[in-house]
C-alpha cells in the first residue's frame, strides 16, 4: 500500500507558467516532507523541503504548500522553464526518519 | 554539489554471478541508505546504516546484503544475481540532524541476464 502518492504519471507545462505537482499521503504522523528533482541517468537532488508546523516555504522560483487536514502537498514552479523538465518526486518522513517515496511526476516544459 | 559516488554506473552481469556495488561519500555523513527503483515507480529503501557497524533492512524485501565498515563507505552486494534484481540501485547520505536532506549517488543500473 502507498504511503505517498502522485497521482499524476506526467505534466505538461508551458514555458513561463505555473506548473503544480501534487502529493498525497496517507500517514498523518508525517512530520516533514520534500521534494526532489532527477533527470536521466543522475540520481535524485534536494529541491526544497517542508516542515508539518509550517504551511508553505518559499525558494526562489519553487513554493511548497501543505495542507496537513487533507494529507496533501503541492510543489509550485512558476515561472516554468525548459531546464525544470524532470521527474519530480514527493517524500515524507516521521520524525526525520527514513523516507518513504512517491512514484514520481514527469513534468515536461514546452518552450 | 553532493560528494557521494557510485560505481560501477552501468553493469550487464549474467545469473549467478557475485557483484558488489560501490558507494562512497566524503561529506562525512552518519546516515547511509541504498534504494532500488525501477522505471516509473517510487524508490524502494533496501538498507539503511545510522553508523559504522550497523546496518538495517529497509522496507523493500532484498536479497542483498551491506557493510559499513567505514563511515565514508558502503557498499552493497549480491551473493548470486538474478534477472529479478534488474533495476536501478541508488545510494544517499544524510547527517545525523533530525528532517537532513538525503543526498544522492547518480545510481547503478544493473542488468542481470
Amino acid at each position: 500500500d502507498q504511503q505517498v502518492k502522485q497521482n499524476s504519471p506526467s505534466l505538461s507545462v508551458q514555458e513561463g507558467r505555473i506548473s503544480i505537482l501534487n502529493c498525497d499521503y496517507t500517514n498523518s504522523m508525517f512530520d516533514y516532507f520534500l521534494w526532489y528533482k532527477k533527470y536521466p541517468a543522475e540520481g535524485p537532488t534536494f529541491l526544497i523541503s517542508i516542515s508539518s508546523i509550517k504551511d508553505k516555504n518559499e525558494d526562489g522560483r519553487f513554493t511548497v504548500f501543505l495542507n496537513k487536514s487533507a494529507k496533501h502537498l503541492s510543489l509550485h514552479i512558476v515561472p516554468s522553464q525548459p531546464g525544470d523538465s524532470a521527474v519530480y518526486f514527493c517524500a515524507a518522513s516521521l520524525y526525520g526518519q527514513n523516507f518513504v517515496f512517491g512514484p514520481g511526476t514527469r513534468l515536461s516544459v514546452l518552450p | 554539489e553532493a560528494d557521494i559516488y557510485q560505481t560501477p554506473r552501468y553493469l550487464v552481469i549474467g545469473t549467478g554471478k557475485k557483484i558488489t556495488l560501490e558507494c562512497s561519500q566524503t561529506m562525512g555523513h552518519d546516515k547511509m541508505y541504498w534504494y532500488q527503483q525501477d522505471p516509473g515507480m517510487e524508490l524502494h529503501l533496501i538498507h539503511y546504516s545510522y553508523g559504522v557497524n550497523s546496518t538495517e533492512k529497509g522496507d523493500l524485501s532484498s536479497e542483498s546484503t551491506v557493510s559499513r565498515i567505514r563511515t565514508e563507505h558502503f557498499p552493497l552486494t549480491l551473493e548470486s544475481a538474478r534477472p529479478s534484481h534488474t533495476s536501478q540501485y541508488l545510494c544517499a547520505s544524510s547527517e545525523s540532524m533530525e528532517g537532513g536532506e538525503q543526498y544522492f549517488g547518480p545510481g547503478t543500473r544493473l542488468t542481470v541476464t
